[in-house]
């Protein structure tokens, strides 16, 4: 079962725009969500995260909306840059204990490609 | 660079030959995963290491594969007998021993079985 969900493969925004990517859950025991940025041949980079007791977390150009009544996270990002173009992961754990570490699972990606 | 480092970088090998692959992650992290993803997909979990403890396995981990972390520093994980549905990206990622830290990946070791 998908417990993390991108529905939208990939998204084409031009440079200068926000792009907004979106993701959903089933897992109510998940409390912390991450974004990743992955390029070709690399490992995901951190972007932003978010705990569950916020709504909101911004850093930068990146700001990540969680709203857990509809068990939907967002990220935008504002401006998009052409180097912002790359897979985009959002990802979820719960709270160690039992048989959880922390690990985390992941949506299966949107390739964003931001037009100069 | 202190990054999480991952080698060799990129593997071709025959089905049913074993292959390994080392993980040194960032120094002071005492957590270790690895995960696979393959292609069009998300990453998904492998396996858990506190230290030298391996505390959690993923069914995705079959008898074929068995992970270590000897003494709580580096890792590795090794895959007896490779299948073609082995082919895949083995990430590892590391992350510190406090409440809710970030993972930190490698680049990857890309495994083809041919």
């Amino acid at each position: 079962d998908q417990q993390v969900k991108q529905n939208s493969p990939s998204l084409s925004v031009q440079e200068g725009r926000i792009s907004i990517l979106n993701c959903d859950y089933t897992n109510s025991m998940f409390d912390y969500f991450l974004w990743y940025k992955k390029y070709p041949a690399e490992g995901p980079t951190f972007l932003i995260s978010i705990s569950s007791i916020k709504d909101k977390n911004e850093d930068g150009r990146f700001t990540v909306f969680l709203n857990k009544s509809a068990k939907h996270l967002s990220l935008h990002i504002v401006p998009s840059q052409p180097g912002d173009s790359a897979v985009y992961f959002c990802a979820a754990s719960a709270p160690a204990g039992g048989t959880s570490y922390g690990k985390l699972t992941f949506g299966q990606g949107t390739i964003l490609t931001v037009h100069p | 660079d202190t990054g999480v480092s991952q080698n060799p970088r990129h593997k071709i090998t025959k089905r049913g030959q074993n292959v390994t692959f080392r993980c040194d992650p960032i120094s002071e992290h005492n957590r270790l995963y690895w995960y696979r993803q393959t292609l069009g997909q998300g990453p998904e979990f492998l396996t858990y290491f506190q230290n030298e403890a391996q505390l959690e396995k993923s069914r995705l981990l079959s008898d074929r594969f068995s992970a270590e972390r000897p003494k709580g520093s580096f890792s590795t994980l090794e895959i007896q007998r490779t299948e073609q549905g082995d082919s895949a990206m083995y990430l590892c990622a590391s992350s510190e021993d406090r409440g809710r830290e970030t993972q930190y990946f490698g680049p990857g070791t890309r495994l083809l079985v041919l």
